[in-house]
């Protein structure tokens, strides 16, 4: 059971490149999320998606661009690069049903995009 | 959005010391409240989730509580530790969806 797993760990972007962050869980955990994480900010909801197919904006979604096919993978793109998206991305994955509530959020390791 | 804010935003103590921090949050439509800790270069780890007002929870040194009628939640850390240096992130939880997270609170414990 590999939990959240995120790659690549690192990445050097040049302004105007595009890329995607992969990210899969294997908890067969129904919602996933898409974090960025700027210094004294916390964290930053980009993106979420409650299961396969559906996805939905969070608090800092431009700029990026999210699917859902499968319950396991929640890949992010970043179109267009720019240096406002040096970051740490995260990806959580959490169980949430109408008969037992909200369930906490386990996260990946992390990936450290830095855009020059 | 709604806004969550954590007080104070850095704390030292000295090993042995007792301390807490405070999670402040919109209190209407309230669903859940998630307290996580992350320690420097790894991902945030869970503590705990709170629901219901009045709650607490206790996880061995560290334990919270939840006011949901005045919108606060409060960790406590009993005798702490150098290990327990971290950022401690409290987050309103949507019903599972829209997650707003505080700034987070930085303990540093002094040996």
């Amino acid at each position: 059971n590999a939990g959240v797993t995120q790659t690549p760990k690192f990445r050097i972007l040049k302004i105007g490149q595009s890329m995607t962050l992969q990210c899969a869980q294997d908890m067969n955990h129904n919602y996933m999320y898409w974090y960025r994480q700027d210094p004294g900010m916390g964290l930053k909801l980009i993106y979420y998606s409650v299961g396969a197919g559906i996805t939905d904006k969070g608090e800092v979604p431009n700029g990026y661009n999210v699917s859902r096919s499968t319950t396991e993978d929640f890949p992010l793109r970043l179109e267009l690069a720019a240096p406002s998206q040096t970051s740490v991305y995260f990806c959580a994955s959490s169980r949430w049903s109408v008969a037992v509530g909200t369930d906490t959020q386990y996260f990946g390791p992390g990936t450290r995009l830095t855009v020059l | 959005i709604l806004n969550v804010e954590q007080s104070p935003q850095s704390l030292h103590v000295q090993e042995g010391d007792s301390t807490n921090f405070t999670c402040s949050f919109p209190s209407s439509n309230f669903y859940a409240l998630h307290w996580y800790r992350w320690e420097t270069a790894k991902s945030p780890e869970a503590l705990f989730v709170m629901t219901l007002n009045g709650d607490e929870k206790k996880k061995g040194r560290i334990s919270a509580t939840l006011n949901t009628k005045e919108g606060y939640s409060y960790l406590y850390i009993k005798g702490s530790q150098p290990e327990d240096s971290a950022t401690y992130l409290c987050a309103r939880d949507n019903y599972g969806q829209n997650f707003v997270f505080g700034p987070g609170t930085r303990l540093s414990v002094l040996p």
